[in-house]
């Protein structure tokens, strides 16, 4: 297991379009993170799956974000008619239940919307 | 918001330890610290935790007050690999408390 894999890195797109990112958590651990983060700013929170159920969506995610963990395993974030203000690195992490262990980030992916 | 304060920036030199402080004066009894740090373009890296005592793993030491209001993170012999922003963050262990909650962190400069 190579850790927890974002795809793609990076992805340009105009305004108003949709856009989809993946995440393939460490295939043991059940619980998976969406965090966005821009530019000078630490990370924050998203969403949160336990296995296949979303327990947790902060008040960042408008009607037009949704993210999806079907079967428990890899997850996807979709933004609908993105805006300017999207733009920023999506971050995704996994865990396995809490016993107090730190979390495993991917590497990101850097969305742009022109 | 985090309930942490770290300064924005530090400097080290290369084979030097690197101390980076971090002041959590609101921290409750059973709030751990963690410490993560992000390399550029990267996602954050967890490095280390600890509740009370110090820690000490193969990346750095942990060292918390008896107080619990402060922590200072250890690198031993930094290097310029270790050039990152180092976030301090506190958080209960287990049940619903999974939120990571990151401030601004401090950009580490390891120089030559």
């Amino acid at each position: 297991d190579t850790g927890v894999s974002q795809d793609p890195r990076h992805k340009i797109t105009k305004r108003g379009q949709n856009v989809t990112f993946r995440c393939d958590p460490i295939s043991e651990h059940n619980r998976l993170y969406w965090y966005r983060q821009t530019l000078g700013q630490g990370p924050e929170f998203l969403t949160y799956f336990q296995n296949e159920a979303q327990l947790e969506k902060s008040r960042l995610l408008s009607d037009r974000f949704s993210a999806e963990r079907p079967k428990g395993s890899f997850s996807t974030l979709e933004i609908q008619r993105t805006e300017q203000g999207d733009s920023a690195m999506y971050l995704c992490a996994s865990s396995s239940t809490d016993q107090g262990g730190g979390y495993t980030f991917g590497s990101g992916t850097r969305l742009t919307v022109v | 918001d985090a309930k942490t304060t770290q300064p924005p920036s530090m400097d080290c030199a290369e084979g030097r330890a690197a101390n980076l402080p971090c002041n959590h004066s609101t921290i409750s009894g059973n709030e751990y610290v963690y410490w993560y740090r992000q390399i550029h373009s990267q996602g954050p890296q967890y490095i280390i935790h600890g509740l009370k005592n110090n820690e000490t793993n193969e990346m750095a030491s942990l060292i918390i007050t008896e107080d619990r209001k402060s922590s200072t993170l250890i690198l031993p012999h930094a290097t310029l690999r270790d050039t990152a922003v180092y976030y301090c963050i506190v958080r209960v262990v287990g049940g619903s408390n999974y939120k990571l909650t990151f401030g601004k962190g401090t950009l580490l400069t390891v120089n030559p």
